[in-house]
Formats: C-alpha cells, structure tokens, sequence
C-alpha cells in the first residue's frame, strides 16, 4: 500500500526566506508524485507533478521539487518566500492503480 | 483553470435535515472522487466513482449516499444530517487513477 509522511504540520519562514516543505513517499511501484496547496475556504490546487520525467520538476508560483528514488522523497522549494505562500501544502501519491494518497499536510506560515 | 463546479459554497442548516451536496464537472473525466476536509487537517476520501453507475465506498465512513448518473454529475446526499456532519466537503475529478486530481471550491457545511 502507499503511504505518504509530511514532516512537520506546520513550518514557519521570513518573507524573503528559503521555503522547504518535507515529504516522504511508500510505493511498490514507480510512482506518480503532486503537490498541491489549499488556500482558506478553497479547494486544492496543482502546484507540480512528477509522472517519471525529468526528476527536477518546476511548478507554478516559483515552487519546484525533486524526486529522489534513493532517499524516497519529494520535497517541495522555493527560494523565497512571499507572504501570498501562506497556505496548506499536500503531497500526494499515485500509482499501482489505487487512488491517491494524500499526506496529512503542511502549514507554511510566512513572517513580516 | 480546472471547470469543476460545487454548490452551494456555504450551507447552514438544522439537524435532521436532508441535503444534497453538487457537484460537476465539464471535462468529461470519468474519475470523480468526494472528500471530507476538517479546517486545517488532512483530507478523508469518502466516496468515489469510476464512470457511470459505478460508486464505491472510501478510506473514511460516512452517513453519506453518492450516485453518477451521468458523467458530468455526482452528487452527495446525506439523508439526516447531525452536527458531527459538520465539515467542509471536497469534490474531484480525473482523467485516471494516476493523472492529476481537479478539485472543486468545496462546500462547508454547518449542522446546528
């Protein structure tokens, strides 16, 4: 069965800041790999994807992650933060034919 | 922009209470999946759908009915609601088990 953990429910970083959000994946099978944030009282949106392309993958608003095999990991970044960050983070996993698997999520909040 | 559309946006309403929860979309994906989403925590798949006439039930109980009737259409019911229905309810799409999910606004529903 897959299983995603996101380390640590709740980050937080000065505006101007590195942002990096943990996630760690489980799957039998080469998976397939998202991101996504939530804004308050919204649904998720599609921040990237990883389908077993380029391991380097850049997405909307600044945000990128790369997919490691060795280390099991898909951690998200961007190189500076910008209040409008504030939000919910999801990662997610895909694969082997099961529905996705969402990590519990990560509040990022973003200092002044 | 992904076209999935839910209504209503905000529900308040009296225990016992019958309602039904909307949700569409126009892409023509098969794949249609509900969630429940407490404020700040993870998400609860709750019911799914892989094409017509075809529901099942998710990772989380729920008092919840579905139905797909169409494909641009699947709706959630709950026949009596209570106030631990209070929640915020989630609606997705895809084109596949491994492609990316579109969600909808959501839906937060109040119980009194």
């Amino acid at each position: 069965a897959q299983s995603v953990t996101q380390l640590g429910s709740h980050v937080s970083v000065s505006e101007g800041a590195l942002v990096l959000l943990r996630c760690n994946y489980s799957s039998s099978v080469p998976p397939y790999l998202f991101w996504y944030v939530q804004y308050p009282n919204q649904g998720l949106q599609l921040l990237l994807k990883y389908t077993s392309a380029a391991t380097l993958v850049k997405g909307i608003n600044g945000f990128e992650a790369e997919f490691k095999k060795s280390e099991t990991s898909f951690h998200l970044t961007k190189p500076s933060a910008h209040m409008r960050d504030a939000a919910e983070y999801f990662c997610a996993v895909s694969g082997n034919g099961q529905n996705f698997v969402f990590g519990p999520g990560t509040r990022l909040s973003v200092l002044p | 922009e992904a076209d999935i559309y839910q209504t209503p946006r905000y529900l308040v309403i009296g225990t016992g209470k019958k309602i039904t929860l909307e949700c569409s979309q126009t892409m023509g994906h098969d794949k249609m999946y509900w969630y429940q989403q407490d404020p700040g925590m993870e998400l609860h798949l709750i019911h799914y759908s892989y094409g017509v006439n075809s529901t099942e039930k998710g990772d989380l109980s729920s008092e919840s009915t579905v139905s797909r009737i169409r494909t641009e259409h699947f709706p959630l019911t709950l026949e009596s609601a209570r106030p631990s229905h209070t929640s915020q309810y989630l609606c997705a799409s895809s084109e596949s088990v491994y492609n990316e999910q579109f969600f909808g606004p959501g839906t937060r529903l109040t119980v009194l």
